[in-house]
């Protein structure tokens, strides 16, 4: 089956620009979680949602903000981009919210903010 | 907000078993510890997880010790292949939280 789609896998916006991220998840899934990876702060979790609704957040400003839409695929939109910003986003999939359901991984956008 | 302390890099030859600790000494009980590596930039990948019973898949074997405090993943054949940052986690029902891994060099 298909795995976790991210589009676009490669990015170049201008500092102050705003970009948005897609996912699709594995067909099936019902949680996306988004992740940053920068060389610095390694992988860190930005949000997580569930059936349309937001369950959990990350220590990000405001500028980054998702939504999950009803067939389970998620955006991610940064607004005013910093340089700071450029990273590896990832998405991941999981079957449900539970303990024992693990989480499925896409190739990431590359996004570089110059 | 990491709950796993690993090395930070490990050596292994190639062809041998590569045996990667950590340690999760405030795990709950129903919590899970879950194994995914990094290879280059890509996506993590699932490798094995496992709540208290030692499990075995195709790709690793995960030891639990009894009081659920340490784990150990083993690649019993390491191939150059195996060349990743390896993320140890503990996770309850929602997300995973990544520390900084151990970087696992598999030399020929």
């Amino acid at each position: 089956k298909a795995g976790v789609t991210q589009t676009p896998r490669y990015l170049i916006k201008t500092r102050g620009q705003q970009v948005t991220l897609s996912c699709s998840p594995i067909s099936g899934h019902r949680s996306v979680s988004w992740y940053q990876q920068t060389p610095g702060q390694g992988l860190q979790f930005l949000f997580e949602y569930f059936s349309e609704t937001q369950r959990n957040k990350g220590n990000f400003p405001g500028r980054f903000s998702g939504r999950q839409f009803s067939n389970s695929r998620s955006e991610m939109n940064v607004s005013t981009l910093e340089l700071g910003d450029s990273a590896l986003y990832l998405c991941a999939s999981s079957l449900a919210l539970q303990a024992n359901y693990g989480y499925t991984f896409g190739s990431g956008t590359r996004l570089t903010v110059v | 907000d990491a709950k796993t302390t690993q090395p930070t890099s490990m050596d292994c030859a190639e062809g041998r078993a590569a045996n990667l600790p950590c340690n999760h000494s405030t795990i709950s009980g129903n919590e899970y510890v879950y194994w995914y590596r990094q290879i280059h930039s890509q996506g993590p990948q699932y490798i094995i997880h496992g709540l208290k019973n030692n499990e075995t898949n195709e790709m690793a074997s995960l030891i639990i010790t009894e009081d659920r405090k340490s784990s150990t993943l083993i690649l019993p054949h390491a191939t150059l292949r195996d060349t990743a940052v390896y993320y140890c986690i503990v996770k309850g029902a929602q997300k995973l939280v990544f520390g900084q891994g151990t970087r696992l060099t598999i030399n020929p």
